[in-house]
């Protein structure tokens, strides 16, 4: 079946790099996104990455997957006060565009 | 870059009436749209994918007589919760993808917080 797995909770010092991480069980995900919501906001799209790549890079952000192992990883550089919200991991399986989410990670930003 | 907007981001209704909830893609056409629900501190549940023109596919579990949902165009789609009770209460959020996309980035609404008092 499909299912998207992360961890519920992260704390990182500001300034510190910040390491979410994702695992997925479907092997014909096309694409994997990386969402960010803030309390009482709907879902904003920060970043994806087509299944044949293994890495993308914006900004402060890198994506990281490894297809063999099905994980993938958020890495915020210089993590600040602003980027404290839930992630969430999120992938579609197949050829349709339905979007399996993670339960989402909690990031928090200690000063 | 493309927008979603949902409206409207907050509303209490008693038992027993009905609400609608509107979701719109602002600057491109929208040929299938999918209604979320969201439970405090849970993960997006998907409820139904919606395409133009056609009934909504609804997942398992969920009621179609009491998530009504109208994709008139292609900019346009609306879930009706009717009759609503106090478990109802939820977070709702749209998303919508354009047309002669394939899997393409799904852009969500901002989401609209429903308590049924």
């Amino acid at each position: 079946g499909e299912d998207v797995e992360q961890s519920l909770f992260l704390s990182v010092r500001e300034g510190d790099s910040s390491v979410i991480n994702c695992t997925y069980t479907d092997s014909s995900s096309t694409y994997l996104y990386w969402y960010k919501q803030e309390p009482g906001a709907g879902l904003q799209l920060l970043t994806y990455i087509f299944s044949n790549m293994d890495m993308k890079q914006d900004q402060r952000l890198t994506v990281l997957l490894n297809k063999k192992d099905k994980h993938l990883s958020l890495r915020i550089a210089d993590t600040q006060t602003g980027d404290s919200a839930i992630y969430f991991c999120a992938e579609t399986p197949g050829r349709d565009d339905k979007i399996i989410f993670g339960k989402g990670t909690r990031l928090h930003i200690l000063p | 870059g493309a927008v979603v907007s949902q409206h409207p981001s907050r509303v209490i209704c008693k038992s027993g009436t009905s609400v609608k909830i509107e979701c719109r893609s602002l600057d491109f056409q929208a040929t299938t749209m999918f209604w979320y629900r969201q439970f405090p501190k849970q993960s997006l549940m998907l409820m139904a994918t919606s395409n133009e023109g056609s009934k909504a596919t609804y997942e398992q579990g969920v009621e179609k007589d009491k998530f009504l949902i109208n994709h008139a165009s292609l900019t346009l789609s609306t879930l009706t919760v009717t009759s609503a009770h106090p478990e109802d209460s939820s977070f709702y959020i749209c998303s919508a993808s354009g047309t002669g996309t394939y899997n393409s980035p799904l852009h969500f609404g901002n989401g609209t917080r429903l308590t049924v008092t």
